[in-house]
């Protein structure tokens, strides 16, 4: 299973909006609504931002939205600020009850 | 709250295997799935495998098998992770993290450890 591919960075200014893409096959994200979006600060665990390609989990900030197109989830951040800057990984259900992680993207508040 | 404690750091040499505890507070303990998940230094996550408390059952990644032992203990509420044939690309944080629907498997994981540093090296 080969990992999900993502930007290694984006960047951008405070208050600006940007996206994160995730991009998988046929067999993975193009196949199930099971895509999800974790932030890690240095040095933390993993924090679950975005889970069914879309939801939030009670008390992630509603400037954090998902979205999906064929093999391809999109990971948004509107109103950016500096404690956005993080990295951030995309997951998704593989079929046969596995996996797969993205690349992962290095998000940089300008 | 839900809390998922993880063993200290170990230090291993190649060839060693190594047994990692995952100790989840604040819910029912046979209730979610228990994934492994790995991260090398400056690198990505890698999803290594799950494991069912209630059942015992278990799937590994394809890069894993053979080395790799998921296994819980229902009595003390605890999980492990056996990796063995320990190489120096197995240096990472392994971290254990819950699946987030009950008696679901959804590869959705909402709650994680701190994880645990494994070092390989002669």
């Amino acid at each position: 299973q080969s990992a999900l591919t993502q930007p290694a960075s984006v960047s951008g200014s405070p208050g600006q909006s940007i996206t994160i893409s995730c991009t998988g096959t046929s067999s993975d994200v193009g196949s199930y609504n099971l895509v999800s979006w974790h932030q890690q600060h240095p040095g933390k665990a993993p924090k679950l931002l975005i889970f069914e390609v879309s939801k939030r989990p009670s008390g992630v900030s509603n400037r954090f939205s998902g979205s999906k197109s064929g093999n391809t989830a999109s990971l948004t951040i509107s109103g950016l600020q500096a404690e956005d800057e993080a990295d951030y990984f995309c997951c998704s259900y593989a079929g046969r009850s596995t996996g797969v992680f993205g690349t992962g993207t290095k998000v940089t508040v300008l | 709250q839900i809390q998922l404690g993880q063993s200290g750091a170990e230090v291993k040499k190649p060839g060693a295997s190594v047994k990692v505890s995952c100790k989840p507070s604040g819910y029912s303990f046979t209730a979610f799935y228990l994934h492994w998940v790995r991260q090398a230094p400056g690198q990505g996550l890698e999803w290594m495998g799950w494991i069912n408390p209630h059942s015992g059952g278990t799937k590994y990644a394809q890069n894993f098998q053979g080395r790799v032992t998921m296994t819980s203990d229902t009595s003390i509420s605890t999980a492990y992770m056996e990796l063995s044939s320990l190489r120096s690309d197995d240096t990472a944080v392994y971290y254990c993290a819950r699946d987030y629907k009950e008696s679901q498997l959804w590869l959705i994981f909402d709650y994680w450890g701190q994880g645990t540093l494994v070092t390989v090296s002669s």
